[in-house]
């Protein structure tokens, strides 16, 4: 039971290229989540997702879009990356209704 | 729109000792979570502990317990005992019970537990 995994868990991009971030759950979870956390600042939801099939904006979602694969994916795209997206990524997921969001271990990503 | 405080940026202890650190948040809601959560150098985000806001007994686990004031929206967790593995930044976050289930996180207190 691996839990909340992502991949890749470090990633230097330059200004304008693109990457995908991969996050898959086995805990049979309805609820995904991306967030973003900066220096001196706790972390922000960029997107999530209830169901299977189903997207909303969270906080920050500029520059970014995501799509539910399936229930255990949940995955986030950077079209054309900027500085400004330099940060930590963290995919969570949970069980709908029961408040507990369970996190992965973190992707670093730093856009020059 | 919810929001939470954590006014300690850092904390220092000596280890054995108790440490709180303070959170509090504002909302207009009636039913919702509160959370502990623990960022190790490790950049892992571990679960401490959670209150549930009609509960009025303070949660509590193992060395961990709260101190959760409704009405004052104030939600401070204790730490007995202190250990050097629980040097980390601590997050205090809040959620909606109904609706979507959104994390609000505060800016997090840096603890570190000297030997």
């Amino acid at each position: 039971n691996a839990g909340v995994t992502q991949t890749p868990k470090f990633q230097v991009l330059k200004t304008g290229q693109s990457m995908t971030l991969q996050c898959a759950q086995d805990m049979n979870h309805n609820s995904m989540y991306w967030y973003r956390q900066d220096p001196g600042m706790g972390l922000r939801l960029i997107y999530y997702s209830a169901s299977e099939g189903t997207t909303d904006k969270g906080e920050v979602p500029n520059g970014y879009n995501v799509s539910r694969l399936n229930k255990r994916e949940f995955s986030l795209r950077l079209e054309s990356a900027a500085p400004s997206q330099t940060s930590v990524y963290f995919c969570a997921s949970s069980e709908t209704g029961r408040g507990t969001q369970y996190f992965g271990p973190g992707t670093r990503l730093t856009v020059l | 729109a919810q929001t939470v405080t954590q006014s300690q940026p850092e904390m220092s202890v000596q280890e054995a000792e108790t440490v709180t650190l303070s959170c509090t948040y504002d909302t207009s809601e009636n039913n919702y979570y509160l959370f502990w959560y623990k960022q190790p150098p490790s950049r892992q985000m571990i679960l401490v502990i959670r209150q549930e806001a009609y509960k009025q007994q303070n949660a509590t686990e193992n060395r961990f317990s709260v101190n959760f004031q409704k009405a004052a929206k104030s939600f401070s967790l204790k730490i007995s005992d202190s250990q050097l593995g629980d040097t980390a930044m601590y997050f205090c976050a809040f959620m909606k019970t109904f609706g979507n289930e959104k994390l609000t996180f505060g800016t997090g207190t840096r603890l570190t537990i000297i030997p």
